[in-house]
């Protein structure tokens, strides 16, 4: 089974622009959350998506958004991008049943300059 | 609120050295707890995972973990420590009544002497 794929893998951005980063879960998990990795702040959670539905969200600026497709593929876009959004951003899939294991993918490294 | 707490930032070990890694959490219930593994540049891998029952848990690449729920400890063990192991760790619980997001510690970096 293939895992999570994220692309892209690295990202070079101005300061002020947008972006949209995009997770593609381990086939036939329904869950998808986002986590932004940084040296100073760890690795601090964004948004949970289930069913096409925003289900959890972490304690971030109303730039971050995200959402998913009925494939259960996720995108999180993040605008008007500040030099503290430099990050990896990884994105984890689960299947959200009994099980809370989330799988995680390579990530997205993204530099605002 | 949840945390969970790695008390050693970096830690140095010789290579078929034993290794323990520490873990402490602040939950009110049975925790989900997890451990992870980050090569660098990389994604994070699940080592393994503790729900319930036997509170010594196996996980993969030779690593175990034991849950103590007197000391809200889930520190990770490794007899033989290998080159390989080096890495950043990580140990997170899932967040109470919010499955799909999980609380990390701020990691622990292995580095491993030959």
């Amino acid at each position: 089974k293939a895992g999570v794929t994220q692309t892209p893998r690295y990202l070079i951005k101005t300061r002020g622009q947008q972006v949209t980063l995009s997770c593609s879960p381990i086939s036939g998990h329904r869950s998808v959350s986002w986590y932004q990795q940084t040296p100073g702040q760890g690795l601090q959670f964004l948004f949970e998506y289930f069913s096409e539905t925003q289900r959890n969200k972490g304690n971030f600026p109303g730039r971050f958004s995200g959402r998913q497709f009925s494939n259960s593929r996720s995108e999180m876009n993040v605008s008007t991008l500040e030099l503290g959004d430099s990050a990896l951003y990884l994105c984890a899939s689960s299947f959200r049943g009994n099980s809370y294991e989330q799988y995680f993918g390579p990530g997205t490294r993204l530099t605002v300059t | 609120a949840q945390s969970v707490t790695q008390p050693d930032i970096h830690i140095t070990v010789s290579e078929g050295a034993s290794l323990e890694l520490r873990c402490n959490y602040s939950y009110g219930a049975t925790p989900y707890l997890f451990w992870y593994v980050q090569s660098p540049g990389q994604g994070l891998q699940l080592l393994l995972k503790y729900f319930s029952g036997d509170t010594l848990v196996q996980g993969i690449k030779g690593f175990e973990a034991e849950f103590k729920r007197s000391q809200s400890s889930f520190n990770l063990r490794k007899p033989s420590v290998h080159w390989s192991d080096a890495a950043e760790y990580f140990c997170a619980v899932v967040s109470s009544g919010n499955t799909g997001k999980l609380i990390f510690g701020q990691g622990t970096t292995l580095q491993v002497k030959p």
